[in-house]
């Protein structure tokens, strides 16, 4: 069994610019969450996915989006990058109400 | 609110020693709560939750819906314990996760 995966590792675009990051999840695991990690603090959720349709969301703009496809991944994308942005990005896949999370994508905004 | 408080940033024990990293929370129903730690160089796992009611690598936590805590302790910290520690809760069943500001906690040899 295949843990959660995410690509890239890092990334860096300018202001404006738009990103796409992307999550498998575990094998068997129908629900993906995406989270944001500022530098020292705890991730913040952005959104949830439960077999492709959105199933939840936190207090984030609209310019974040996302999509589940039906293998399960998923993917992030926000448009219109602000310095703001530049954070840790967290994906996580759910079993029996517990998530297990990838390594994360590290985006810089310059 | 939904609000996760873990008041210690950062947090210095000696081998050996007892640990406590302190969990306060808000929360309006039954929330379900978790400790998530993340070692060096690795992705953030479950450590714990209280509806498991089990002790993992030592670590216990107690729910107190009295005083809103949750703070996980170990009698006898080891090295390999320094880490970073989030608290998180969720609804029952609804999945989505707050988290804390997390706790750095660091075992001197």
């Amino acid at each position: 069994e295949t843990g959660v995966t995410q690509s890239p590792t890092h990334l860096i675009k300018t202001r404006g610019q738009q990103v796409t990051l992307r999550c498998s999840s575990q094998s068997g695991h129908n629900t993906v969450s995406w989270y944001q990690q500022a530098l020292g603090q705890g991730p913040q959720f952005i959104f949830q996915y439960y077999r492709e349709e959105e199933n939840g969301r936190g207090n984030f703009p609209p310019r974040f989006s996302g999509l589940q496809f039906p293998n399960y991944s998923s993917e992030l994308n926000v448009n219109a990058l602000e310095l703001d942005d530049s954070a840790l990005y967290l994906c996580a896949s759910s079993s029996q109400n517990t998530q297990y999370f990838g390594p994360g994508t590290r985006l810089t905004v310059l | 609110a939904q609000r996760v408080t873990q008041p210690e940033k950062l947090l210095s024990v000696f081998k050996g020693a007892p640990v406590e990293l302190k969990c306060n929370y808000s929360y309006s129903g039954s929330p379900e709560l978790f400790w998530y730690v993340q070692y060096s160089r690795q992705r953030l796992q479950l450590l714990l939750r209280h509806i498991s009611r089990e002790s993992i690598k030592g670590f216990t936590a107690d729910l107190n819906k009295g005083e809103t805590s949750f703070h996980l302790k170990k009698p006898f910290a080891q090295e390999e314990d320094s880490a970073m520690y989030y608290c998180a809760l969720s609804n029952r069943g609804a999945q989505k996760l707050v988290f804390g500001q997390g706790t750095r906690l660091t075992i001197n040899p």
